[in-house]
């Protein structure tokens, strides 16, 4: 079985401080880990992924990832954040034998100007 | 290159009535998906085909049904819909081990 969990509903930050979302996840074998973001009345947009390699992975709009595997966890950062960022996020995760990625729960995050 | 593609976006339906989601997509991707997502609930696999000619089951597949009509399309139906179902629809093809996904149909189930 594999499962994520998001354990932030809300995430607030300051446009120009750093921000994370985090994510943490249980799967048998080597992940797979996605993020994804939403924006209002969106699909999801994919933002970057592990699968393997560097621990710390670049993405789309200044984000970027760090997978830790022995805290299981895969928080998704960027060093400093845009009014523009704000939306919904998503983590993911599947074994490497899996068509199906389970998806967390999703983080809102908002950045105050 | 339009990726994948839903309709309609927004839908109203009385209880008991039936529709069909359609999705296409242009990616030459071999497996796609049916999700819905609701308030606090995350992302739900409906049903999945891992390839044309082949459908399987999520984890929420009571009431829907699928059809994988061509290597392009691939269909969700509601043959009797209820206000459970009541939701938004995304669809999702997966290529070079990413999903990208449709803008989603609104479902409203009065």
């Amino acid at each position: 079985a594999q499962s994520v969990a998001q354990p932030e509903d809300q995430v607030n930050v300051a446009e120009g401080n750093p921000l994370t979302v985090k994510c943490t996840y249980s799967v048998s074998g080597n992940p797979y880990l996605f993020w994804y973001v939403q924006y209002p009345n969106r699909g999801l947009q994919f933002l970057l992924k592990y699968i393997t390699g560097d621990n710390l992975v670049k993405g789309s709009y200044g984000f970027e990832a760090e997978f830790n595997k022995s805290q299981t966890s895969f928080h998704l950062k960027k060093p400093s954040a845009l009014v523009s960022d704000s939306a919904l996020y998503f983590c993911a995760v599947r074994s490497g034998g899996s068509y199906i990625p389970t998806f967390g729960r999703g983080t809102s995050l908002i950045v105050h100007p | 290159n339009a990726g994948v593609t839903q309709t309609p976006k927004f839908q109203v339906l009385k209880t008991g009535q039936s529709m069909t989601l359609q999705c296409a997509q242009d990616m030459n991707h071999n497996s796609m998906y049916w999700y819905r997502q609701d308030p606090g609930m995350g992302l739900r696999l409906i049903y999945y085909s891992a390839s044309e000619g082949t459908t399987d089951k999520g984890e929420v597949p009571n009431g829907y049904n699928v059809s994988r009509l061509n290597k392009r399309e691939f269909s969700l139906r509601l043959e009797s819909a209820a206000p459970s179902q009541t939701s938004v629809y995304f669809c999702a093809s997966r290529g070079q081990e990413t999903q990208y996904f449709g803008p989603g149909t609104r479902l409203l189930v009065l």
